[in-house]
């Protein structure tokens, strides 16, 4: 079946790059996501890419695809101690002909030091 | 504020009972989905609803069930409530046929069975 895999933690220092990656099985998924979720907060949209294309960069995000391996990686730019939560990386699966649930990953949690 | 609202924000209750989740979609978007997160589960879709029809079903107990109402505005109705069914659950709406089908997640009601 479908599996979205990340690891769940990453450390990092303010300032410095923060790079989160992700696995995906679904070889038919046309659309994946990074969500951020904070300490009792719902999930925010962070960015979204198509599984045609190998980059998007948004501001201080940027989001690299590698179709063929199925590595999807969500780097933050100068990260702030703002940016400390749980990144959540999704896949969506696509059935009568639009975007269907999406299968998330475990999250993986940012703490960034100052 | 992703323009999803869900009351209650929080629901404390007994095993046995039943509850009720309320869901409003952002405006315009016709599809609504139910999701759970437990600790030991991570974020699990339950079921869609598309302009009022049930679209696609996933780990959703058969004590558990939705609606969608001609308004678009979405129920979870949760029954004979176990201390397992103590977990966050979200509702998120999305266009359909839209550019991304990108899902926006209400802030979640965060359920307690006692």
């Amino acid at each position: 079946g479908e599996d979205v895999e990340q690891s769940l933690f990453l450390s990092v220092r303010e300032g410095d790059s923060s790079v989160i990656n992700c696995t995906y099985t679904d070889s038919s998924s046309t659309y994946l996501y990074w969500y951020k979720q904070e300490p009792g907060a719902g999930l925010q949209l962070l960015t979204y890419i198509f599984s045609n294309m190998d980059m998007k960069q948004d501001q201080r995000l940027t989001v690299l695809l590698n179709k063929k391996d199925k590595h999807l990686s969500l780097r933050i730019a100068d990260t702030q101690t703002g940016d400390s939560a749980i990144y959540f990386c999704a896949e969506s699966l696509y059935y009568g002909g639009s975007q269907g649930n999406l299968i998330f990953g475990k999250g993986t949690k940012l703490s960034v030091k100052p | 504020d992703s323009g999803v609202t869900q009351t209650p924000k929080h629901l404390i209750t007994a095993t046995g009972q039943r509850v009720t989740l309320r869901c409003s979609p952002r405006s315009g978007d016709l599809s609504v989905y139910w999701y759970q997160q437990s600790l030991d589960q991570g974020l699990q879709f339950l079921i869609q609803y598309y302009n009022g029809e049930e679209r696609a079903k996933g780990n959703i107990l058969e004590r558990f069930s939705a609606q969608q109402f001609p308004d678009l505005h979405s129920e979870l109705n949760l029954s004979s409530l176990e201390l397992g069914d103590s977990a966050l659950y979200f509702c998120a709406s999305s266009e359909v046929g839209g550019d991304s089908d990108t899902q926006y997640f209400g802030p979640g009601t965060r359920l307690t069975v006692l």
